[in-house]
């Protein structure tokens, strides 16, 4: 049990570029969720996945933002035309049912938006 | 919905002293109701979580929660503080939506504890 692991770490860019983060679950966790935490708040819900099929999704989501969890282990969350309150920490979480359902969170992702 | 309200975004304590953070929540169904610690520029351990069963909760690092539904809080409590503890502590509840069986997360907005030699 290796935890979750995001990547990348740090990430800053300019305003209207694309941005794509990656978060790899504890092996076996079928269940994945994204947060977004933006400075001096709790995380934010942003969406959450079970197995490859992404079952709810916060109005926090614009348009701009896409995520996918294409065989059910890695997840991907992009960014389109990226603005400046776009910058946060997004944090990645999995759990599984034979735990509870507890979730463990990745270290997460700092977006810098220039 | 349910919501999440830490009291104090601040809380200083000297070493060795009783630490106490103050978490209330809302939910209209039995919640399950957990503690998470995240130090700088790290992402959230959890500390400790109350899923019905004993009200009093103990987790890691010598800290315990007690879930008294009459109040609806459950607040964080450690005997005697260490430096160690200075981070960053988020309060949240999670009711499984019905007809599902999962459940996000809504947050407080945390409180930062101080700990002074």
């Amino acid at each position: 049990d290796t935890g979750v692991s995001q990547n990348p770490r740090h990430k800053i860019t300019k305003r209207g570029q694309n941005v794509t983060f990656r978060c790899d679950p504890i092996s076996e966790h079928n269940r994945l969720y994204w947060y977004r935490q933006t400075l001096g708040q709790g995380p934010e819900f942003l969406t959450y996945f079970q197995n490859e099929a992404q079952l709810e999704k916060s109005r926090l989501l614009s348009d701009r933002f896409s995520a996918e969890r294409p065989k059910g282990s890695f997840s991907t969350l992009e960014i389109q035309r990226t603005e400046q309150g776009d910058s946060a920490m997004y944090l990645c979480a999995s759990s599984s049912l034979r735990g509870s359902d507890t979730q463990y969170f990745g270290p997460g992702t700092r977006l810098t938006v220039l | 919905a349910q919501s999440v309200t830490q009291l104090g975004s601040h809380v200083s304590v000297s070493e060795g002293a009783l630490v106490l953070l103050r978490c209330n929540y809302s939910s209209s169904v039995p919640p399950y109701l957990f503690w998470y610690v995240q130090y700088p520029n790290q992402g959230l351990q959890l500390l400790l979580k109350y899923t019905s069963a004993a009200t009093l909760v103990k987790g890691i690092n010598g800290f315990e929660a007690e879930f008294k539904k009459s109040e609806t809080s459950f607040h964080l409590t450690k005997p005697s503080a260490h430096m160690s503890d200075a981070a960053e502590y988020f309060c949240a509840v999670r009711v499984n939506a019905g007809g599902t069986s999962y459940g996000k997360l809504t947050f407080g907005q945390g409180t930062i504890l101080t700990v002074h030699p």
